[in-house]
């Protein structure tokens, strides 16, 4: 069982709709939350940053998390189809240590 | 701009070829790290590294090799290649390990590496 799942997609959705992505995790040690975005061809980068549980708003984004659950989440809200790529979920433990990475979803907003 | 950079961008290799994969960071990063990308996958740690000379491996350190001689530089050396290891290389980089203060970890553009 791997230590962080995330649905693989693909996710299609009209523009201008709500995405909700998830991942589930097994370590009730992981401490640290954060969501990347990565477009075809090109390395992730970070979106959203959380540290235990609550909820985070950046614009259109917002995190989630539940520890008591071990159950994260990222909403977008109005989509655009430059919000079409793959999202990643990533977790730690600690200050000072490695970062776990769900598989990605891969999300498509159409016109 | 600061950044990231890694080369070569793409690469084909015989198997049983060398070949050593450049990561370089302008921004004084700690913390470097190299992963793989398999499609549909997530990112697999290989090796990282928490300072100049400090290096440590990863969840799948097998068949590669990695030095820190300074804090900019990561390179990943891949000895005797298999078609395993076909994959996309992404290099990183952190001010912490941990994203204590939310910065999150810089990626590279990645290398796109095909073992034939």
């Amino acid at each position: 069982q791997k230590e962080v799942e995330q649905d693989p997609g693909p996710l299609s959705v009209p523009e201008g709709a709500i995405v909700s992505l998830n991942c589930t995790y097994s370590n009730s040690a992981f401490q640290y939350f954060m969501w990347y975005r990565q477009y075809s061809r090109k390395g992730p980068e970070l979106l959203m940053y959380t540290y235990s549980s609550g909820n985070k708003e950046d614009g259109r984004f917002t995190a989630q998390v539940d520890k008591s659950s071990k159950y994260i989440s990222l909403f977008i809200r109005d989509s655009q189809p430059s919000d079409s790529a793959t999202y990643l979920c990533a977790m730690s433990k600690a200050a000072g240590n490695k970062l776990t990475f769900g598989g990605g979803t891969r999300v498509l907003v159409k016109p | 701009n600061a950044g990231v950079t890694q080369t070569p961008k793409f690469r084909i290799l015989k198997i049983g070829q060398s070949m050593t994969l450049q990561c370089a960071q302008d921004m004084n990063h700690n913390y470097m790290y190299w992963y793989r990308q398999d499609p549909g996958m997530g990112l697999k740690l290989i090796y990282y590294s928490v300072g100049a000379g400090i290096t440590d491996k990863g969840e799948v350190p097998n068949g590669y090799n990695v030095s820190r001689s300074t804090t900019e530089d990561f390179p990943l050396r891949l000895e005797l290649a298999a078609p395993s290891q076909t994959s996309v290389y992404f290099c990183a980089s952190s001010p912490t390990g941990g994203d204590r203060l939310g910065y999150g970890y810089t990626f590279g553009s990645g290398t796109r590496l095909t073992v034939v």
